[in-house]
């Protein structure tokens, strides 16, 4: 069963509006965090996370809320969605070394 | 600071033919090295890792040797298959720190 798991897997928004991205992991790993993949720029770190209640910013964070309500759930809120960020993400979790990645989100932003 | 620079793709083989991606990194620690595949539509995963230097990893018939010396972690298949194609990342992690640090990563098209 799939260990990291993120809803919706994708969603279009409208420019201003408001997103929320979720993600749910079994792992009981401490450590969360939310990247963002575009085209020639691999994977970025939005923002972190290593225990329930507490988030940091990763390389990218502008424009971008995380939430940390529980050691199993981690969210990414987009307050004000622009059209640049538009593009897919994933939530991943990790242990000693290893990062599990879930399926992605695909955010289109009109 | 804490790098890792990877070939710039898309790479285009036939299969059965070898493959090299290259892969250094900088860091004035002591990482664990790794190499992840993506496939279309899924999120990356870990294809190995090697936490010593000079020690080889390997997995599905691919295969990277963490060099210190030379700072490289280049990967290696002797013959591609049409399945191998994906995207994949070099990454180091570093003792005690919270971040793992992706490679661009290198898009391979493998034809049949």
């Amino acid at each position: 069963e799939a260990a990291v798991t993120q809803s919706p897997r994708s969603k279009v928004a409208v420019t201003g509006g408001k997103v929320t991205l979720s993600c749910h992991q079994t792992n009981n790993h401490d450590y969360m965090y939310w990247y963002r993949q575009d085209t020639g720029h691999g994977l970025r770190l939005i923002h972190y996370s290593y225990v329930a209640d507490s988030t940091e910013k990763g390389d990218i964070p502008d424009g971008y809320k995380a939430s940390r309500p529980s050691q199993e759930n981690f969210s990414l809120i987009l307050e004000l969605a622009s059209l640049s960020q538009t593009a897919v993400y994933f939530c991943a979790s990790r242990d000693d070394y290893e990062q599990y990645f879930g399926p992605g989100t695909r955010l289109t932003v009109l | 600071g804490d790098s890792v620079t990877q070939t710039e793709g898309p790479v285009t083989l036939s299969e059965g033919t070898s493959l090299t991606v290259n892969c250094s990194y900088e860091t004035k620690q002591y990482p664990t090295l790794f190499w992840y595949v993506q496939y279309p539509g899924e999120g990356p995963q870990l294809l190995f890792k090697v936490p010593k230097a000079n020690e080889k990893g390997s997995n599905r018939g691919f295969e990277a040797t963490y060099n210190k010396e030379a700072t490289s972690f280049h990967l290696q298949k002797a013959s591609v298959q049409e399945s191998d194609s994906a995207v994949y990342y070099c990454a180091l992690s570093l003792t005690n720190a919270y971040k793992v640090i992706f490679g661009k990563g290198t898009h391979l098209h493998v034809l049949p």
